[in-house]
């Protein structure tokens, strides 16, 4: 256990929707990122978040946007749902932002299925 | 887009057997690391390797790095049904952001 926690585990939105999903990183972690996996791949890095300000960006559009709190938790907000947004989403805390010598720490993610 | 590109896509060995898998990345690093991911749940980190290392050991684990090829491979050696995942190779960015590639399916069979 990595003491990361992503909440909900799973959601079933419809096409248009907006929806939200949430992460704890583990104690003592400032830095927050966000990967979106789709089935069979790799995960895809979506932004980072460190001391609650963006931090980096992947090739996602702006209905991608995020959160983070003075306790270092993270929401991913994803507006205007399409097929396409399907996938697990992961959360991975690390201690410091995205420094090369430490590893990313996971939560067991939240599978969003879009209909 | 992706930094790593696993090889095989997929593999399946008998219990016993040594599994090797390839990462190709195309940008210079500053380290690399190796993941598993047991059916869809989340990543766990395997191994680390620094760009000034060639290869690191840790339990049956072997890890090399070749950056004059941009190439490393995992070795996992007396393999368990229990290695049965996904692995997945990831690399540092210049911005310091972690891009993982696509994986390999490891099936270990009885």
């Amino acid at each position: 256990e990595t003491g990361v926690t992503q909440s909900p585990t799973h959601l079933i939105k419809t096409r248009g929707q907006q929806v939200t999903l949430r992460c704890s990183s583990q104690s003592g972690h400032n830095t927050v990122s966000w990967y979106q996996q789709a089935l069979g791949q790799g995960p895809q890095f979506i932004f980072q978040y460190y001391r609650e300000e963006e931090n980096g960006r992947g090739n996602f559009p702006p209905r991608f946007s995020g959160l983070q709190f003075p306790n270092y938790s993270s929401e991913l907000n994803v507006n205007a749902l399409e097929l396409d947004d399907s996938a697990l989403y992961l959360c991975a805390s690390s201690p410091v932002p995205g420094r090369s010598y430490e590893k990313l720490f996971f939560g067991s993610g939240t599978q969003l299925s879009v209909l | 887009s992706q930094q790593g590109e696993e090889d095989p896509q997929a593999l399946s060995i008998q219990e016993g057997e040594n599994a090797t898998m390839n990462c190709s990345y195309k940008t210079s690093i500053n380290n690399l690391q190796w993941y598993r991911q047991n059916s869809g749940r989340g990543l766990v980190h395997l191994i680390l390797i620094r760009s000034n290392e060639r290869e690191k050991h840790s339990g049956r684990l072997r890890v090399t790095l070749d950056t004059s090829k941009k190439s490393s491979s995992l070795l996992i050696t007396a393999s368990r049904a229990a290695d049965t995942a996904s692995y997945f190779c990831a690399t540092d960015q210049r911005d310091d952001k972690i891009i993982f590639g696509k994986g390999t399916r490891l099936h270990i069979l009885p």
